[in-house]
């Protein structure tokens, strides 16, 4: 269990809303992840951070913030959603500095109505 | 950039047949990272196997083995004895080893859903 815990893990909302989304880790792991995963695209990196206030962009960054202000929470937001952003919202932290695998939280689904 | 590239998007099997699922991959890095996730219905994703760029050896973990065929870009996963409880999304991905602040981000392909039938 690599302890983290994503919240909310279900959210309907409206276009145009903004939306938080929170993944909290309790070994002080470094490195942290947003992906989202989406039908026919696998899982695809939004933001990741290599630690507190050092993130950076990944793939599909675009409508999407960050912040890590200490080593045990990663907030992803989305300051106005759209509904191309209905997806399931997956954090991630790799236990071994700059490699190894990727433990995952449960996901958080969200819907933009 | 890398990609990821699984063909299959469905795979079925008789429960304790062996089945391979399809790995391709594409890349300019000399070292790298290859990896097989299970996601179920319940949707949470499990780490199964990880083969390194130059591992000499095929990894293997309990039923689950990777045929890595470097030359060929190919990176298998094969199970073995399949179990009802296999039937999943299997995901492959990738990671390049391009320094420090990267971390240990993966790319990862489309999926394949396996099913494995009594």
């Amino acid at each position: 269990d690599a302890g983290i815990t994503q919240s909310p893990r279900h959210k309907v909302t409206e276009t145009g809303t903004p939306v938080t989304l929170r993944c909290h880790q309790t070994e002080n792991h470094r490195y942290m992840y947003w992906y989202r995963q989406d039908p026919g695209h696998g899982l695809r990196l939004i933001h990741y951070s290599y630690g507190v206030k050092d993130t950076d962009k990944g793939e599909v960054s675009d409508g999407y913030s960050v912040s890590r202000s200490k080593t045990e929470d990663f907030l992803l937001t989305l300051e106005s959603a759209t509904s191309s952003q209905t997806s399931v919202y997956f954090c991630a932290i790799s236990l071994r500095a700059g490699a190894g695998e990727l433990f995952f939280g449960e996901g958080s689904r969200l819907t933009v109505l | 950039a890398q990609k990821i590239t699984q063909t299959q998007p469905g795979m079925f099997v008789q429960e304790k047949e062996a089945v391979t699922l399809d790995c391709t991959y594409d890349t300019s890095d000399q070292s790298y990272g290859l990896f097989w996730y299970k996601q179920p219905s319940s949707g949470e994703m499990i780490f199964l196997i990880y083969q390194g760029s130059y591992d000499e050896q095929n990894a293997t973990e309990g039923r689950y083995s990777l045929n890595f065929q470097k030359a060929r870009k190919s990176a298998n996963l094969v199970i073995s004895a399949s179990q009802l409880g296999d039937s999943a999304m299997y995901f492959c991905a990738m990671r390049a080893l391009v320094g420090e602040t990267s971390g240990s981000r993966l790319t990862f392909g489309e999926g394949t859903q396996l099913t494995v039938n009594p």
